[in-house]
């Protein structure tokens, strides 16, 4: 049964600073792996995608990295700024679950002004 | 990316009663799926919502107390029914497009139960 964990659960930064989210998952033989951001009440916005085959995905300032054999994959946030604060989620689709996604607990993130 | 419109946005409800969430994709679909997140927890497959036949229902959830429709490949419903405090989560729509995979939600229905 495939197990995704996420750390820290917490983090708080000064704006500006780099930053990276840590995601890790027992089963390795995943379909892609999924970045979401969700704020406050809402529901989730994807950020990034990324394939089994693929190392690594850029969009703007975030760039997510996987590393399938080790079961992990970073979040990398570059110049944080206060419009990041909210819990950013990874999700692991395994071909055994069909079009499951299974869900970390999150990282709540705070960027302080 | 795919505009997911889901109704109500919230609710609250009396213990006893059932309320039916609505979703709409602004096109066509083939996977649809709905979640359950739980207060400070992450997010739960209830079921995939199948078009023209039943929902898959995931274990620990059952047709009875969440019933699903599908009529066509843009609209599906979520039933909570009899509902009781520990039905207070956010439930989410949730969208496959696209030969990559990936995975869009909706803003998500905040119910609250009494």
């Amino acid at each position: 049964k495939q197990e995704v964990t996420q750390i820290p659960a917490a983090l708080s930064v000064p704006e500006g600073e780099n930053l990276v989210l840590n995601c890790s998952f027992t089963d390795s033989a995943i379909y892609n792996l999924q970045w979401f951001r969700q704020d406050p009440g809402k529901g989730l916005t994807s950020l990034l995608l990324i394939q089994s085959s693929q190392r690594e995905q850029t969009s703007g300032r975030l760039n997510a990295s996987l590393d399938k054999s080790s079961g992990r994959s970073t979040l990398y946030i570059a110049a944080s700024q206060p419009g990041d604060s909210a819990t950013y989620l990874c999700a692991v689709r395994n071909p055994a679950s069909g079009s499951r996604l299974t869900f970390g607990e999150g990282t709540q993130l705070t960027v302080n002004p | 990316s795919a505009v997911i419109s889901q109704k109500p946005s919230r609710d609250i409800c009396q213990r006893g009663t059932s309320l039916t969430i609505q979703c709409q994709v602004d096109s066509q679909v083939t996977m649809m799926f709905w979640y359950r997140q739980q207060p400070g927890q992450s997010l739960t497959l209830i079921a995939t919502a199948n078009q023209g036949s039943e929902a898959t229902y995931e274990s620990g959830f059952v047709i009875d107390k969440f019933p699903i429709s599908r009529p066509n490949l843009t609209f599906s419903t979520l039933t909570v029914s009899n509902m009781s405090p520990e039905d207070s989560s956010i439930y989410l729509c949730s969208v496959g497009r696209g030969s990559t995979g990936e995975l869009f939600f909706g803003e998500g229905s905040r119910l609250t139960v009494l």
